[in-house]
């Protein structure tokens, strides 16, 4: 089964600096990945996914992603944030081998970002 | 498209009050999804459905928990009896097995349970 594991609860960062937050999937098949932001009081929208091919994958925002499968990685990473970044992220898996199109979550990140 | 829809955005009841939360998914989409999202336990997956029927209802919590999708268009989630615990953000989301399993989230429906 897969798990997907967001190593840092609470990332806080000043404005303008660059920010990285990380997750980690384990699976034992290729799998499809995603990042997926939540504003306060809003529901999850898609920030970026990973499909296939190269492993750069660029987002809304400002946003970019890298697939490292090696180290079954998936860092979420933009070069200079805004306070408007201020939300919590969520890094989700899914097995694209599988049936259901089911995605698992990650603990999620939120992302302070401070003036 | 108006995404998907969900009724109503905050509900407030007593304990032991019969809860139900309503979902339409984005037209044409074949997988609907309803997650509960609380502080302490996060994101979860309660229940997906694939063309109206239920797949996978692990994540329901318990018994008083129960869903169904009557048509393509309309789900509903109940709680009964509804107790404190139960207070939650509850997301509806759905996808098309064409999508690469991209899920549509909805607004969430905010319930607390006094």
């Amino acid at each position: 089964a897969q798990s997907v594991t967001q190593l840092d609860s609470q990332v806080p960062v000043f404005e303008e600096a660059p920010v990285e937050l990380r997750c980690n999937y384990s699976s034992s098949v290729s799998v499809y990945l995603f990042w997926y932001v939540q504003y306060p009081n809003q529901g999850l929208q898609l920030l970026l996914k990973y499909l296939s091919g190269s492993t750069l994958v660029k987002g809304i925002n400002g946003f970019e992603a890298e697939f490292n499968k090696s180290q079954t990685s998936f860092h979420l990473r933009k070069p200079s944030v805004h306070i408007s970044d201020t939300a919590e992220y969520f890094c989700a898996v899914s097995d694209n081998g599988g049936y259901g199109n089911k995605l698992v979550f990650g603990a999620g990140t939120i992302l302070r970002v401070k003036s | 498209d108006a995404g998907v829809i969900q009724s109503p955005r905050h509900e407030v009841t007593e304990m032991g009050q019969e809860v139900t939360l309503r979902c339409k998914p984005i037209s044409g989409h074949d997988y609907l999804f309803w997650y509960r999202q609380t502080m302490m336990r996060g994101l979860e997956l309660l229940i997906y459905f694939n063309n109206n029927v239920p797949i996978d209802d692990s994540g329901m919590p318990e018994d008083r928990f129960s869903a169904k999708m009557p048509n393509a268009s309309f789900s509903t989630l109940k709680i009964q009896p509804s107790e404190p615990r139960d207070s939650a953000v509850y997301f509806c989301a759905s996808s098309s097995h064409g999508d690469s399993y991209e899920q549509y989230f909805g607004p969430g429906t905010r319930l607390t349970v006094t």
